[in-house]
């Protein structure tokens, strides 16, 4: 059981640049999110989804745009990568509505030069 | 919305010794209250979890008690242990899933 995938796992981006991060999980988890994570702030909420074929804004979601198609995706997508954008992003998935245990993949790092 | 403190940001203890680890949430509606383990390279992995109907959670060497009246929460560790080193994040939300708010974490660092 793999449980939460995230590729790639590193990834050097140009200033403008464009790209995706990519999210699958095998437990057949209604919920998904993307995090950032920075030094000495946490982890905080990009976007999240409550299902297939729905997305919504969490706490940081200016510059990134993201996508469900198939219920075990969830894709997150830089347009124009920015350097503020650097940091390492976690993909997350829930089984339910209610507050419950969110299971996190490894991260990908992220540096825009 | 919710804010939540979480100190200190960094603690060494003696392999053997306890820690402890304290957050405040401002947020009176917060009901349930995870705390989340990150090794090194990994994501962060759930150890215990609180719900505001309970003052007090044990796991074998790990315990979360809850204080509602003055909204605060703690992580202790009995008898740490080298493999116990880790950032150790707090969380406080109202219920639901999406609105979870984490603390900015404590690096747990145990010496032999």
């Amino acid at each position: 059981n793999a449980g939460v995938t995230q590729t790639p796992k590193f990834r050097v981006l140009k200033t403008g640049q464009s790209m995706t991060l990519l999210c699958a999980q095998d437990m057949n988890h209604e919920y998904m999110y993307w995090y950032r994570q920075d030094p000495g702030m946490g982890l905080r909420l990009i976007h999240y989804s409550v299902g297939e074929g729905t997305t919504a804004k969490g706490e940081v979601p200016d510059g990134y745009n993201v996508s469900r198609l198939k219920k075990q995706n969830f894709l997150l997508g830089l347009e124009s990568a920015a350097p503020s954008q650097t940091s390492v992003y976690f993909c997350a998935s829930s089984r339910m509505r209610a507050a419950t245990e969110a299971f996190f993949g490894q991260g990908t790092r992220l540096t825009v030069v | 919305g919710e804010n939540v403190e979480q100190h200190p940001s960094t603690l060494s203890v003696q392999e053997g010794d306890s820690a402890v680890i304290k957050c405040t949430y401002s947020d009176s509606a917060s009901n349930y209250f995870p705390w989340y383990k990150q090794e090194l390279g990994k994501g962060p992995q759930l150890i215990i979890d609180i719900r505001s109907n309970v003052g007090e959670k044990k796991d074998q060497r790990i315990a979360v008690t809850l204080n509602k009246t003055a909204k605060h929460f703690s992580l202790h560790i009995t008898e740490t242990q080298p493999e116990d080193s880790a950032v150790y994040f707090c969380a406080a939300s109202p219920g639901t899933a999406s609105k979870l708010t984490f603390g900015t974490g404590t690096r747990l660092q145990v010496t032999l």
